[in-house]
């Protein structure tokens, strides 16, 4: 069956540094991955989205990388400051299918 | 453009009660999704439209759950009669269709609590 994993625990790290988030996908074949933030109380925003032939994308201080050999994304934020705090949402997207699956996300909390 | 509007953004209903949630969509984009979203099972597709037509409800969870789109500007979700499990968010995310790749838009959410 299909599934997407991030990191269920959340990740903290001090204002300034680079976080980094993992998002694993199986039994896909993603035409596309998306990158979504979610803040308490309120819906998924949309952040970045990588197509199988891209394999890098930046977006401000966001980079987010796709290897559909290891079947993986990296969600990448540097500098980041507090504000950032949220939790992020991976959605790979299999050719020809619509709607978006997406992982449980993982909580990035960022310390001042 | 305001967003995706969702109403209302809290509904606390006794079980048994139908329940009725509403989304206005983002004029243009002609796919809207419901999902919804518990921390146990995560955010959880129940159906989408395309062109105000149900594509796919392979994640409504039961008879109980039905949706319509009647037009552009409007969709429901109804829960006859609500359950206790049914509470979570549901929201409603739309998108332009097309050949794939557009970010979605989501709603505020309407929090659901069945008692």
């Amino acid at each position: 069956s299909q599934k997407i994993e991030q990191n269920s625990e959340a990740l903290n790290i001090q204002e300034g540094k680079t976080a980094t988030l993992t998002c694993n996908y199986t039994n896909y074949s993603p035409a596309y991955l998306q990158w979504y933030r979610q803040d308490p109380g309120r819906g998924p925003v949309f952040l970045l989205l990588i197509r199988e032939n891209e394999k890098e994308k930046r977006k401000e201080r966001l980079k987010v990388t796709f290897d559909t050999t290891l079947k993986q994304s990296l969600f990448h934020i540097t500098a980041s400051q507090p504000a950032d705090s949220a939790t992020y949402l991976c959605a790979p997207s299999d050719t020809g299918r619509r709607a978006l699956t997406f992982g449980s996300g993982t909580r990035l909390q960022v310390q001042p | 453009d305001a967003g995706v509007i969702q109403s209302p953004r809290h509904e606390v209903t006794e079980m048994g009660q139908e329940v009725t949630l509403r989304c206005k969509p983002i004029s243009g984009h002609n796919s809207l999704f419901w999902y919804r979203q518990t921390m146990m099972r995560g955010l959880e597709l129940l159906i989408y439209f395309n062109n105000n037509v149900p594509i796919d409800d392979s994640g409504m969870p039961e008879d109980r759950f039905s949706a319509k789109m009647p037009n552009a500007s409007f969709s429901t979700l109804k829960i006859q009669p609500s359950e206790p499990r049914d509470s979570a968010v549901y929201f409603c995310a739309t998108s332009r269709a097309g050949q794939g790749g557009d970010g979605y838009t989501f709603g505020s959410g309407t929090r659901l609590t069945v008692v």
